[in-house]
């Protein structure tokens, strides 16, 4: 089973700063990788995702996110933070042929105005 | 199309009690999963099913049952609630088992 790790459970940037959220997997055979962003008393929502295609993966909202297969990376990257990404961030893996994700802790991501 | 939608949003249980969450969704979708999210640890898997008439076990499944009787609908069942029980619970749907999971608003349970 994939097991999913994201570092630093809270997250604070400055207004117009780089948003960086770390995820790295588990497997060494490639899963399925995704990011959902939660903002409060909400369900999540679907920001990206990875499924074999490109390495670079463009999302909602200007996020962007790459694959590394060297690292087991999927890193989460906002060029400039605006007050509106203030919400929970997941990182989430399955494998093929099954839909049971697994998700990372969670990054709280705080934006300093 | 109301997407993934839970009732009831919130509900308070007593030790011992037992109840029904309430998940559908109107995408036609093979795939639905029930997962509890709690502060500080994420999502975790309690069951998914593949299809009608098929469940199988997540990581946390013990104390929560379910059945999936039509594509459409997927119940968790709380045997005899216990206070560890208490949580937001999610259900989720998707096409395959490589799209994206689309999730419904929540369902905050508290058990006293």
């Amino acid at each position: 089973a994939q097991s999913v790790t994201q570092l630093g459970s809270h997250v604070s940037v400055s207004e117009g700063a780089l948003v960086l959220l770390r995820c790295n997997y588990s497997s060494s055979v490639p899963p399925y990788l995704f990011w959902y962003v939660q903002y409060p008393n909400q369900g999540l929502q679907l920001l990206l995702k990875y499924t074999s295609a490109a390495t670079l993966v463009k999302g909602i909202n200007g996020f962007e996110a790459e694959f590394k297969k060297s690292e087991t990376s999927f890193h989460l990257t906002k060029p400039s933070a605006h007050m509106s990404d203030a919400a929970e961030y997941f990182c989430a893996a399955s494998d093929y042929g099954n839909n049971r994700l697994a998700f990372g802790k969670g990054n709280q991501v705080v934006v300093i105005p | 199309n109301a997407g993934v939608t839970q009732t009831p949003k919130f509900q308070v249980l007593k030790t011992g009690q037992s109840m029904t969450l309430q998940c559908a969704q109107d995408m036609n979708h093979e795939y639905m999963s029930w997962y509890r999210q709690d502060p500080g640890m994420g999502l975790r898997l309690i069951h998914y099913s593949v299809g009608a008439g098929i469940t199988d076990q997540g990581e946390v499944p013990n104390g929560y049952n379910v059945s999936r009787s039509t594509t459409e609908d997927f119940p968790l069942r709380l045997l005899s609630a216990a206070p560890s029980q208490t949580s937001v619970y999610f259900c989720a749907s998707s096409a395959t088992d490589y799209n994206e999971q689309f999730f419904g608003p929540g369902t905050r349970l508290t058990v006293l």
